[in-house]
């Protein structure tokens, strides 16, 4: 099973938004409507941002949101902060009992 | 609050073995699906094993299928992951993680354990 593909980085001032892209295939991303993302510190767990697509865990914020068309899921964080610069993560069921990650993509608040 | 403490990484010969464990507290151990996450030196995360909470059913990726053996002891909190004929690629931090592998929604993590594979 192929990592999902995530762009290596992306960036945006305070208060801006930013999108993250998580490509996979019918086999994962566009086959179901598992599609997580996680928020990773240096040095530190990652961190539930994100579940089912578009549900938020209590206490995550609600400048962080999800979507998903095709074969492509999407995490978009408004209203910029600087604690928001991280490595963001998706992962998907991949079916047969089998979870696939994105490879990742570095966050930088300019 | 819920808890996730791995213990048990070290550095290895190729071909070593080497048994991680977490013990976990602040939930009901037994009703919660358990898993094994890695994450090479700078590298993404990669799901490597989950186990159901009665520990009935167990399920790993392709890349370590054969070699690694996930367990649990629900009288004493704890998850295992017995690690056999080891590879300089498996050297990573891995992690335990409270969650429904079928939803892939991991909601609670530890620390991570780190295991070297290096002659």
């Amino acid at each position: 099973q192929s990592a999902l593909t995530q762009p290596p980085s992306a960036s945006g001032s305070p208060g801006q938004s930013v999108t993250i892209s998580c490509t996979g295939t019918s086999s994962d991303v566009g086959g179901y409507n598992y599609v997580s993302w996680y928020q990773q510190h240096p040095g530190k767990a990652p961190k539930l941002m994100i579940y089912e697509v578009s549900k938020r865990p209590s206490g995550v914020p609600d400048r962080f949101s999800g979507s998903k068309s095709g074969n492509t899921a999407s995490l978009t964080v408004s209203g910029l902060q600087a604690e928001d610069e991280a490595d963001y993560y998706c992962s998907s069921s991949a079916g047969s009992n089998n979870l696939v990650f994105g490879t990742g993509t570095k966050v930088t608040v300019l | 609050e819920v808890q996730l403490l791995e213990s048990g990484g070290d550095l290895v010969q190729p071909g070593g073995s080497l048994r991680l464990s977490c013990a976990a507290s602040g939930f009901t151990f037994s009703s919660y699906t358990l898993n094994w996450v890695r994450q090479a030196p700078g590298k993404g995360l990669e799901w490597v094993s989950s186990i159901s909470g009665n520990g009935g059913s167990a399920y790993y990726a392709d890349s370590v299928k054969g070699r690694f053996t996930i367990s649990r002891d629900n009288s004493k909190n704890t998850l295992f992951l017995q690690m056999n004929s080891l590879r300089a690629e498996d050297t990573a931090l891995y992690y335990c993680a409270k969650g429904w592998l079928s939803r892939g929604d991991f909601d609670y993590w530890g620390q991570g354990t780190l295991v070297t594979v290096s002659s």
